[in-house]
């Protein structure tokens, strides 16, 4: 089963707006990643968050996570219709410092930003 | 111009035939994974190696065989045994330097489908 849980499934808002997805995991992580991934293309990276972190900015993204409630949220502010992507997020469920770094993935939230 | 490269882009295949997916990085990462990803779905671990001449096997590895005979080499056989081949396929690498994080880059993708 999936470790990650993205909501919503789908989100679709105007240029300029805020968009806010979640993600919710159910063990123990050293570390969550959000990931973008353009229509039939790879992925790209976006944001790691350790367990020991609550909040991360890099630009026009905002991430937190609650350790105690096993969740993370993805704000991206002042949206663009270029923002148009897959988002997911991924865990490193890792208990020792020997997997290194095998991740796993959520099913992703589709974001649609009209212009 | 570092990065990591997946061929070809699109491949069909006729039931019964084996067919391999080729995945070459540049980046002097130590560790590399195969992916499936189905349509709206996240992704899901098919194998992963992390050194040459290694690998082990993720989530769904029925089907599919890989080889590490070189670090910047890792492709992927989807075998006659894999009863549902048709899939997106995403290669990654990491470094697995413990001071950096496990972000993983990914190639472009290989579109399979099964005639």
């Amino acid at each position: 089963s999936q470790q990650g849980e993205e909501d919503p499934q789908a989100l679709s808002i105007q240029e300029g707006e805020n968009a806010t997805m979640n993600c919710s995991y159910k063990t123990s992580i050293n570390n969550l990643q959000w990931y973008r991934q353009n229509s039939g293309r790879g992925l790209v990276h976006l944001i790691l968050i350790r367990s020991n972190e609550r909040e991360k900015h890099s630009g026009r993204l905002r991430v937190t996570l609650d350790t105690s409630k096993k969740s993370s949220s993805l704000l991206i502010t002042a949206s663009r219709a270029a923002d148009t992507a897959s988002y997911f997020c991924a865990t490193d469920a890792r208990a020792g410092g020997t997997s290194y770094g095998k991740l796993t993935f959520g099913q992703g939230t589709i974001l649609t930003v009209h212009p | 111009d570092g990065g990591i490269t997946q061929s070809p882009k699109y491949l069909f295949r006729k039931e019964g035939q084996n067919v391999t997916l080729s995945c070459e990085q540049n980046l002097n990462h130590d560790a590399m994974y195969w992916y499936r990803q189905d349509p709206g779905q996240g992704l899901r671990l098919i194998y992963y190696s992390q050194i040459v001449n290694d690998f082990q096997k993720g989530d769904i590895a029925e089907g599919y065989s890989v080889s590490r005979e070189k670090k910047e080499s890792f492709p992927l056989t989807v075998t006659s045994a894999q009863k549902n081949p048709t899939a997106f396929y995403l290669c990654a690498s990491s470094t697995r330097l413990a001071s950096r994080s496990d972000t993983q880059y990914f190639g472009p993708g290989t579109r399979l489908t099964v005639l």
